[in-house]
């Protein structure tokens, strides 16, 4: 079946520090949605990405979609406490509507 | 405009006991999941309805889960008998299109099995 895997699995970075979080799917995905979840909150929908090689930006954050449609990744530049919590990306395979979840990558972020 | 709804927000049982979950979701939204979450772990989808229909419960546990949702609006999700492993915090989201745009959850049931 298909799996999403997210690296790193945990990032502790000072506040001003930039962070990056990759994520890789072992099928191709028909779109990459990507989540934040704050702790012991639930998910909450970030951004979705479409097109192979698009890129988005939300102030601070910049999502990226992979040509191959099979990786994305988020960037958020000088990272704040308010980012901490855990980025999960989540994609559906081909031509599926079943929304997997990737592993997630949790952000500490300190003073 | 109200979020999708949960209750209970907290549940501990005795293992063996069932247990029973609520979502009401965003109106509008005819597709409905629920997802159960393992401590550290992302979402992993359990069932989901289109409309009234389950449409993919591959994932369901059926000797002791089970969910209904009656008119393609409100739904439940029952454990019996609940086990120890059962201890998770299921999610309930909807959203306008399976698998497009994005869901938008609950705040989550915590079940505790003990």
């Amino acid at each position: 079946g298909q799996q999403v895997m997210q690296i790193p699995q945990y990032q502790h970075v000072q506040e001003g520090e930039d962070f990056t979080t990759y994520c890789n799917s072992s099928t191709t995905l028909s779109n990459i949605q990507w989540y934040k979840q704050r702790p012991g909150g639930h998910p909450v929908f970030l951004i979705q990405l479409v097109k192979s090689g698009e890129v988005k930006k939300q102030k601070r954050l910049t999502f990226q979609f992979g040509e191959a449609k099979k990786n994305s990744s988020l960037h958020i530049t000088a990272t704040q406490t308010t980012d901490v919590g855990t980025y999960f990306c989540a994609g559906p395979p081909g031509t599926a509507s079943k929304l997997t979840f990737g592993t997630g990558t949790r952000l500490q972020v300190t003073l | 405009e109200a979020g999708v709804v949960q209750s209970p927000r907290y549940k501990i049982i005795e293992k063996k006991q069932p247990v029973a979950f609520w979502c009401n979701p965003i109106s509008g939204h005819n597709t409905l999941y629920w997802y159960r979450q393992n401590l550290g772990q992302g979402p992993e989808l359990l069932i989901r309805y289109e409309n009234e229909e389950a449409v993919d419960d591959s994932q369901l546990p059926k000797d002791r889960f089970s969910a209904e949702r009656l008119k393609g609006v409100d739904s439940t999700l029952k454990i019996q008998p609940a086990e120890l492993g059962d201890s998770a915090v299921y999610l309930c989201a909807s959203s306008f299109r399976q698998g497009w745009y994005g869901y938008t959850f609950g705040s989550g049931t915590r079940l505790t099995v003990v």
